[in-house]
């Protein structure tokens, strides 16, 4: 199946920095990609839709100056945490929508753990 | 209103029985479905797909669907402690935006 990947796995910093979690579709080329963001116990929550060359789409609640989302290229998009705080630790995975596929069906990275100290 | 309702579970089998999950969902325009299976601390990887009524099958996988019932579900033959994770339930919307709902655990003791 279709590989993407994620970087970092994890990733610590303190309150107040950025911190850039990248989602590169491997082996496909991704016009589509999706953010989401699951705490403990908790369903996965979309953030934001991210198609290549155009602004994200943000689920309501969803601060978009907070979690810049840039996909400047078929293959890659990337999510910035900006100005992280305690309450941003999370499991944020991203997923991608493989081009001229069949079934609409999302591969997933493996996710990239946050914890803001 | 939820757009799949699953038990969240834990559903507790033991080792070797069959593992029954099941999904219904409110949206007759929901033509198809996938079944996502997340470990623990993982993110969610993609075990079955089926868009027609009737059974599927994939090795110990077994997925069921129903539209007259507006039921889906997945059997799991010869449970293994390895199977043991939460498995979701989703409608494919067609290249769009998928929604998770929080799905059912499933644990499978030795």
């Amino acid at each position: 199946g279709a590989v993407v990947s994620q970087h970092p796995s994890r990733v610590i910093c303190k309150s107040g920095t950025s911190v850039k979690i990248e989602c590169r579709s491997l082996d496909f080329q991704a016009t589509t990609m999706f953010w989401y963001r699951q705490f403990p116990k908790q369903s996965l929550m979309l953030m934001a839709t991210s198609n290549e060359g155009s602004k994200a789409t943000y689920e309501q609640g969803v601060e978009k100056d907070k979690f810049l989302i840039n996909h400047a290229s078929l293959t890659l998009s990337t999510l910035t945490v900006t100005s992280a705080h305690p309450e941003d630790s999370s499991f944020y995975i991203c997923s991608a929508l493989l081009a001229g596929g069949n079934t609409g069906e999302l591969f997933f990275g493996e996710g990239s753990r946050l914890t803001v100290l | 209103q939820k757009e799949v309702e699953q038990n969240s579970g834990p559903l507790s089998v033991p080792e070797g029985a069959i593992a029954s999950l099941n999904c219904t969902y409110s949206d007759r325009g929901s033509q198809s479905f996938f079944w996502y299976r997340q470990y623990s601390g993982k993110s969610p990887e993609l075990i079955m797909f089926i868009y027609s009524n009737g059974d599927k099958e994939d090795g110990r996988f077994t997925a069921q669907l129903n539209k007259a019932s507006q039921y889906v579900s997945l059997l799991i033959r010869d449970s293994q402690p390895s199977d043991s994770a939460t498995y979701l339930c989703v409608p494919n919307t067609g290249f769009q935006k998928l929604v998770f709902g929080t799905g059912t655990r499933l644990l499978v003791s030795p």
